[in-house]
């Protein structure tokens, strides 16, 4: 049981380049996120889905897009990375019933040059 | 809308002295509450979690948080603090029925021997 998964864990882009972020679950849970994480701000809401097929804007979406095909995978996606982009990106589930507790996965540090 | 206020982005404590952080949140109904633990180059994980039961919860570890309604805080303390506990600390509030969490800008917690 990995719980939560997040590849790659360090990437280095150019900006105007594009890259996917890609995180798995296995605990069967309904519910995944996508959070940045920037010094002095705690975790800001990009985008989270509510099932498979489903997706919705949270706090921060400009600039990233996903897609959520199988319930077990969540993807973020950056058409065209900007050095404001440079953070840690963390992916969370939870369950229908979990009271809304959430899962981690061990993050992602991009930096856009 | 919700908010959480951290007072403190840094505590120093002695090894063995009380652990305080101090978690203040609005929220237009009542919340569910959480606590959060990163460790370096890690994800977050769950300390504890209040969702309208016991209003003093424990958590992992040998910490606890009390639910004040009338402070509208969810302070969390430790009684004697160990070089382990070294880490930063995040304060997060949900509206129940709501999936994301909203999360406070987090206090770094350094224990020193």
């Amino acid at each position: 049981n990995a719980g939560v998964t997040q590849t790659p864990k360090f990437r280095v882009l150019k900006t105007g380049q594009s890259m996917t972020l890609l995180c798995a679950q296995d605990m069967n849970h309904e519910y995944m996120y996508w959070y940045r994480q920037d010094p002095g701000m705690g975790l800001r809401l990009i985008h989270y889905s509510v099932g498979e097929g489903t997706t919705a804007k949270g706090e921060v979406p400009d600039g990233y897009n996903v897609s959520r095909l199988k319930k077990q995978n969540f993807l973020l996606g950056l058409e065209s990375a900007a050095p404001s982009q440079t953070s840690v990106y963390f992916c969370a589930s939870s369950s229908v019933r979990g009271a809304d507790t959430q899962y981690f996965g061990p993050g992602t540090r991009l930096t856009v040059l | 809308a919700q908010s959480v206020t951290q007072l403190g982005s840094h505590v120093s404590v002695s090894e063995g002295a009380l652990v305080l952080l101090r978690c203040n949140y609005s929220s237009s109904v009542p919340p569910y509450l959480f606590w959060y633990v990163q460790y370096p180059n890690q994800g977050l994980q769950l300390l504890l979690k209040y969702t309208s039961a016991a209003t003093l919860v424990k958590g992992i570890n040998g910490f606890e948080a009390e639910f004040k309604k009338s402070e509208t805080s969810f302070h969390l303390t430790k009684p004697s603090a160990h070089m382990s506990d070294a880490a930063e600390y995040f304060c997060a509030v949900s509206d129940p029925g709501k999936r994301a969490l909203t999360f406070g800008s987090g206090t770094r917690l350094q224990v020193q021997p």
